[in-house]
């Protein structure tokens, strides 16, 4: 399995900062994804990317960027924090095949 | 657009077996995939279908209908370890090969 790996796992913020989120993995897959969970409403991406160059927004990318520094690295950045993106955050990194796709522990933000 | 269809809730009984159901609407299909959640954790990939058919995996099975756009997850033998949230995934080959998620199945395994 990959090993992916992110920081923070925990953070509290308040409204209008600028926060990232980093995101590493160690099996050199190609595929970065950023997703939030929210009770109820699953999993949904906020942004992919498919290699270095390749960056893609998901279904709700307004409010987030991200920056794939290197084939391992993918972070998340919130650009003025807003309460309702109070979530916890997962990063996976994955194979193109068949769609597989490892996550990272997940790190619970809240923006106060 | 896209979305797709799950329960909410399932409860079984231990050593029982249980099908959690996925319907699906996307503009461009490629692929279903089914992932664990335990509370807590992160999601974990269990199976991925592109084809019609079982594909069987110790006791969890997914199945694809593709001209129905409908798939599902079986369990057998349930297990206590078995509770947790199951996700159906579609990979959505219009607008660029996106993983969309469903809501969630919440599994109750009772002994």
């Amino acid at each position: 399995d990959a090993d992916v790996t992110q920081t923070p796992r925990n953070r509290i913020t308040k409204t209008g900062k600028r926060i990232m989120l980093e995101c590493s993995q160690t099996k050199g897959h190609d595929r970065m994804y950023w997703y939030r969970q929210d009770p109820g409403l699953g999993l949904r991406l906020i942004y992919y990317s498919f290699d270095v160059k390749d960056i893609n927004k998901g279904e709700i990318s307004d409010g987030y960027s991200v920056s794939r520094q290197a084939q391992a690295k993918f972070s998340l950045s919130l650009e003025s924090a807003i309460p309702n993106q109070t979530a916890l955050y997962f990063c996976a990194a994955g194979t193109g095949s068949t769609d597989t796709q490892y996550f990272g522990p997940g790190t619970r933000l809240t923006v106060l | 657009g896209q979305s797709l269809e799950q329960p909410s809730e399932v409860t079984a009984v231990e050593g029982a077996i249980v099908q959690i159901n996925c319907t699906y609407q996307t503009s461009g299909f490629y692929g279903l995939s089914w992932y664990q959640q335990h509370d807590g954790g992160a999601p974990t990939f269990l199976s991925y279908n592109a084809l019609d058919g079982l594909e069987e995996t110790g006791r969890f099975s997914s199945f694809l209908s593709r001209s129905d756009s409908y798939g599902y997850l079986l369990l057998q033998e349930l297990q206590m370890k078995d509770s947790a949230s199951y996700f159906c995934a579609v990979r959505d080959q219009g607008g660029g090969f996106k993983t969309i998620f469903g809501a969630g199945t919440r599994l109750f395994v009772k002994a």
